[in-house]
């Protein structure tokens, strides 16, 4: 079965401040990788996918990631945060070519500091 | 809705009592999925559906736990005898194969007094 880590617990920066929240996955076959985000009180949304093709993905707010595939890693990054950007990160994975559930990452409290 | 939907949005049960727990998915989608979310942890998975096929149901926590989705688009999570483990937000995702792309709803919070 694959597994999820996120490094990160609790992050605080401040506003402008670059940002990098690490995930790595175990798994031996391929898989999709995703980046959730959950603001305060709203529902879990997509920021962004990797499917295959170019392992560097943009997403919404600015957001992106690069899948390493030698390092089973799929880090998110932005380069200047914004205080709208507080919320909670999931990094989820589920194995490529089959309709199975997601596997998630325990999270990551971002706090921006105006 | 454009959205997935999810109801009710807040349920308290006592001990003993049994609960069930309704998701609207996306209009058209395939697949339909359940995941329980503790307090502080990601969501786990507990079930998916394909159409009104219950293909996989390896996440449920106990035989006190079952879904249903008997016309392929409403599902219902129905928990027996809930205990004070059982509290948790259940969210409900919905998907168009091929994507392995899901759309989440609101969710509901359980909570077992």
């Amino acid at each position: 079965a694959q597994s999820v880590s996120q490094h990160n617990h609790h992050v605080i920066l401040s506003e402008a401040a670059s940002l990098e929240l690490g995930c790595n996955y175990s798994y031996g076959g391929t898989v999709n990788l995703f980046w959730y985000v959950q603001y305060p009180g709203q529902h879990l949304q997509l920021l962004l996918k990797y499917f295959s093709g170019d392992p560097l993905v943009k997403g919404i707010k600015g957001f992106e990631a690069e899948f390493i595939k030698s390092k089973f890693s799929f880090n998110l990054r932005k380069p200047s945060v914004q205080w709208s950007d507080t919320a909670e990160y999931f990094c989820a994975v589920n194995i490529r070519g089959g309709a199975d559930g997601l596997t998630f990452g325990k999270g990551t409290h971002l706090i921006i500091q105006p | 809705g454009a959205g997935v939907s999810q109801s009710p949005r807040y349920k308290v049960a006592k001990r003993g009592q049994d609960v069930a727990l309704r998701c609207d998915p996306i209009s058209g989608h395939v697949s339909l999925f359940w995941y329980q979310q503790a307090l502080g942890q990601g969501p786990e998975f507990l079930t998916y559906f394909q159409n009104e096929a219950q293909l996989d149901k390896s996440g449920l926590p106990s035989d006190r736990f079952f879904a249903e989705r008997p016309e392929g688009s409403v599902s219902t999570l129905k928990i027996q005898r809930t205990q004070q483990e059982d509290s948790a937000v259940y969210l409900c995702a919905s998907s168009l194969p091929p994507y392995n792309e899901q759309f989440f709803g609101p969710g509901t919070r359980l909570t077992v007094l």
